[in-house]
């Protein structure tokens, strides 16, 4: 598992400001997620890539804006964080269609 | 879209006893389906998976079965010990054939000694 982190791990932030969470994949996996998880609604998928410069939405975008210039890394910024984006962030990889997806260790972020 | 519901929310076992979570679907061409398992403060990580081809898989103590016709598909684990307690998570393509998945809502599992 050490082939997938996340930074930082914890995170405050004020009402307003723009975030960046940081995802870094050392395995060369096409597909990498960002999900986000809240008591009462499980995982939820907030973007998806399928590879360098591909990203598509998924559940729950709003308010979140991603980029992929590089098959490792898949930065996930709030452009004007929120108190309703409280919550831990997981990325994810998978090396195929269907197959296994690893998650990073997460990230606490509480916006204030 | 698939919907993708999970129960119970919360299950209590004796040790070495049997425990049951049962998810249901709502696309019927849904084909892949995963089990997650989360331990307190930890990251999710895939137990078992199961694809539409088969109607169950074992790996140790722990199964997967599918019922296709109603679209539900179960975890059992067997003889269950105390590293069993964790909160596990089914899913389901979004869409057919997709990479991204809808997950249930969570069961945490307590095993009691």
């Amino acid at each position: 598992d050490a082939g997938i982190t996340q930074s930082p791990r914890y995170k405050i932030t004020e009402t307003g400001r723009q975030v960046t969470l940081m995802c870094h994949q050392t395995w060369s996996h096409s597909y990498m997620f960002w999900y986000r998880q809240d008591l009462g609604h499980g995982l939820r998928l907030i973007y998806y890539s399928a590879a360098a410069d591909i990203t598509d939405k998924g559940e729950v975008p709003d308010g979140y804006v991603v980029s992929r210039s590089k098959t490792e890394n898949f930065p996930l910024t709030l452009e004007s964080a929120t108190r309703s984006q409280t919550s831990v962030y997981f990325c994810a990889s998978s090396s195929g269609h269907l197959n296994e997806q690893f998650f990073g260790p997460g990230t606490r972020l509480t916006v204030l | 879209g698939e919907n993708v519901e999970q129960h119970p929310s919360t299950l209590s076992v004796q040790e070495g006893d049997s425990a049951v979570i049962k998810c249901t679907y709502s696309d019927s061409a849904s084909n892949y389906f995963p089990w997650y398992k989360q331990e307190l403060g930890k990251r999710p990580q895939l137990i078992i998976d199961i694809r539409s081809n088969v109607g169950e898989k074992k790996d140790q103590r722990i199964a997967v079965t599918l019922n296709k016709t109603a679209k539900h598909f179960s975890l059992h684990i067997t003889e269950t010990q105390p590293e069993d307690s964790a909160v596990y998570f089914c899913a389901a393509p979004r869409i057919q054939g997709a990479q991204k998945l809808v997950f249930g809502q969570g069961t945490r599992l307590t095993i009691n000694p």
